[in-house]
């Protein structure tokens, strides 16, 4: 398997524009995570989804972060609209299923750039 | 309220000595407890994990202890090399099917 796959790798956008991140999970997986990483705030959680359902979105910091997971295979993570505090990477991680017995597995990241 | 601290400071060592790392942890009461090593520029890759019930978990040159007492885990590299350099993060859980939390991670830097 390819493991996770994350698309763009890089996206630099300007200020009130509308971001799409993309992410394929690994196949057979049915927990999908996104996360947001910085260095002030280090690696947090926005939202996951098991078997394509929403399952908790408390991390998701307002209601310009929007996620879906249309099927198994294909996630979306989208800013709209877009503010320079948004700049971070963002990380898509699949695993077999939910809870902290599995590990989970991370995509390479798509580092955004809001100016 | 919960809180997982790893030393944010550099941990600087000579190749081929034993690297110990610290996740400490509070308001938790985590099942699984789970090691993390992330390269610049790479997603988090997994390395190991330990249960509630065991004390110690080892692969090749990693060990990992759990106390669940002390709220602490402690993460060990022996016979460490230039190549071990990176960004450790430990994750925890809550109960049931809850998710992962992460530390922040402390960077490891290993000179020949």
């Amino acid at each position: 398997d390819a493991g996770v796959i994350q698309s763009p790798r890089h996206e630099v956008t300007e200020m009130g524009q509308e971001v799409t991140l993309r992410c394929k999970p690994i196949s057979g997986h049915n927990s999908l995570f996104w996360y947001r990483q910085t260095m002030m705030r280090g690696l947090e959680l926005l939202i996951y989804f098991n078997n394509n359902v929403p399952i908790d979105d408390s991390g998701m910091p307002e209601d310009r972060f929007s996620a879906k997971m249309p099927n198994a295979s294909f996630s979306t993570l989208k800013i709209q609209p877009s503010e320079p505090r948004d700049s971070a990477v963002y990380f898509c991680a699949s695993s077999q299923d939910r809870g902290g017995s599995y590990e989970q597995y991370f995509g390479p990241g798509t580092r955004l750039t809001v100016t | 309220s919960q809180k997982i601290e790893q030393n944010s400071e550099a941990l600087n060592i000579q190749e081929g000595k034993t690297a110990t790392l610290t996740c400490n942890y509070t308001n938790y009461s985590p099942a699984y407890l789970q090691w993390y090593r992330q390269d610049p520029g790479r997603g988090p890759v997994f390395l190991l994990l330990i249960r509630e019930n065991e004390k110690e978990k080892r692969k090749e040159r990693l060990k990992v202890t759990f106390d669940t007492t002390l709220k602490q885990s402690l993460f060990h590299i022996t016979a460490s090399q230039p190549a071990d350099s990176a960004t450790y993060l430990c994750a925890l859980d809550g109960r049931g099917y809850s998710t992962l939390t992460f530390g922040k991670g402390t960077m490891l830097l290993v000179s020949p």
